[in-house]
């Protein structure tokens, strides 16, 4: 396999369960990042991975834990959810430290929380 | 802080027509400017990206775009709209700060071609 795989592609979970989310890339890159995005808002950065050390944390409610065990792999542990955390989500993965340097996406886990 | 602004939400155009998507960007210092697709229920795919060099820059599937420091944009075009260039498009800028590097998004630009 090539490029960034998230898995599942789609989650449907009630709000006392406990899900997670995998991304996995086959780049060699060193930075991982979590997206969400939704319905009519932009793309927000949730959390930013460098060699494996979670380096922001941008105001993200609890219920969403990320972990990073390894530079080819990115978790995003989910539980207690509110029906507004319904979006999809999204994993990248870049160089770290190359402003010049694009960052690669993953086609995302669309998650609905009933 | 760097941002961008993608000016209008929706543009539609008919196909073969000239393709225009806005953006203007905000940064401190000289910006990375990047442009994605968006195909539904998909990643996102880069485009194109600006780092430094030719201010005209070629991406994939016709698209190009022109870097303009005096204008403060990074405007998208495509000379012949096709049927499949229906998406999503966001333009992004890399931020830099003690955390490293990130892309920074606009809010996203729907393109709709009609035959």
């Amino acid at each position: 396999e090539t490029g960034v795989t998230q898995t599942p592609r789609h989650l449907v979970m009630g709000m006392t369960n406990k899900k997670s989310l995998k991304c996995e890339q086959h780049l060699g890159h060193n930075a991982m990042y979590w997206y969400k995005q939704s319905a009519k808002k932009p793309l927000e950065l949730m959390f930013v991975y460098s060699l494996e050390e979670r380096v922001e944390n941008n105001s993200v409610p609890s219920r969403f834990s990320p972990e990073c065990p390894n530079s080819s792999h990115l978790f995003l542990h989910l539980h207690t959810l509110q029906p507004e955390d319904s979006a999809l989500y999204l994993c990248a993965s870049s160089q770290s430290g190359r402003m010049n340097t694009e960052a690669f996406f993953g086609q995302g886990t669309r998650l609905t929380v009933v | 802080a760097q941002s961008v602004t993608q000016l209008g939400s929706h543009v539609s155009v008919s196909e073969g027509a000239l393709v225009l998507l806005r953006c203007n960007y905000s940064s401190s210092v000289p910006p990375y400017l990047f442009w994605y697709v968006q195909y539904p229920n998909q990643g996102l795919q880069l485009l194109l990206k600006y780092t430094t060099g030719a201010t005209l820059v070629k991406g994939i599937n016709g698209f190009e775009a022109e870097f303009k420091k005096s204008e403060t944009s990074f405007h998208l075009t495509k000379p012949s709209a096709h049927m499949s260039d229906a998406a999503e498009y966001f333009c992004a800028v890399s931020r830099y700060n003690q955390a490293g590097t990130a892309l920074i998004f606009g809010k996203g630009t729907t393109l709709s071609v009609s035959s």
